[in-house]
């Protein structure tokens, strides 16, 4: 079946640590995309990629680093810069042309205490 | 930059009847895409439907249809025969229509959402 992963679903850690959130697709998508959303708040885009070796920053880049070494995947690390990481994650793809929606995957939830 | 403002924050219908969901948009481009999610409790965002602006006909999908207003930068949702595995929070959200315009220009703008509720 196609479509995106994501690992783990709940996440914990400590204040202080750098987290890596995973996520996969199998879509054959271009385009990946990663969102955080709070209560009340939304989703807002943190960090995407048009292609391999590049990616853009979205709106609350700050205290995220992501890397796409492949075309399936674009794992979001957390770093201790991040001054409140607590949030739900969620990974998308897309086809890169006009458009088309965006797919998602089931998202993590993150806790820093 | 475009701005995306769903003003019911909850919502609620009871079941079998129709609920009509709102979202306004600001935007100065005349052709892009806009977009309804919804989130059940399971978190999973799942695309309800989609809208072209450069087309005046309103999308419908089975139960869902919108009711595009390009004018007045209106975009609602209507569910009609409303079912308890409606219940979810809904997202209105808007897309440029041209990945080479600049840089995030394809990305997705989300209202808060609302929050639908449906009463058996």
């Amino acid at each position: 079946d196609g479509g995106i992963t994501q690992s783990p679903k709940y996440l914990f850690r400590k204040e202080g640590q750098n987290v890596t959130l995973s996520c996969e697709q199998n879509l054959n998508h271009d385009a990946m995309y990663w969102y955080r959303q709070d209560p009340g708040q939304g989703l807002r885009l943190i960090y995407y990629s048009q292609i391999v070796n590049d990616f853009q920053k979205g709106d609350i880049a700050e205290g995220y680093s992501v890397s796409r070494e492949k075309k399936e995947s674009f794992p979001l690390t957390v770093t201790s810069a991040q001054k409140n990481p607590t949030a739900f994650y969620l990974c998308a793809s897309s086809i890169l042309y006009r458009g088309y929606e965006q797919y998602f995957g089931p998202g993590t939830r993150l806790t820093v205490t | 930059a475009q701005t995306v403002t769903q003003s019911q924050p909850e919502m609620s219908v009871q079941e079998a009847e129709t609920v009509t969901l709102s979202c306004t948009y600001d935007t100065s481009e005349s052709d892009y895409y806009l977009f309804w999610y919804k989130q059940p409790p399971s978190r999973q965002m799942i695309l309800v439907i989609r809208q072209e602006a450069y087309k005046q006909q309103n999308a419908t999908e089975n139960r869902f249809s919108v009711n595009f207003q390009k004018a007045a930068k209106s975009f609602s949702l209507k569910i009609s025969d409303s079912q308890l595995g409606d219940a979810a929070m809904y997202f209105c959200a808007y897309r440029s229509p041209n990945a080479y315009s600049g840089a995030g220009s394809y990305q997705l703008t989300f209202g808060k959402g609302t929050k639908l509720s449906v009463i058996p």
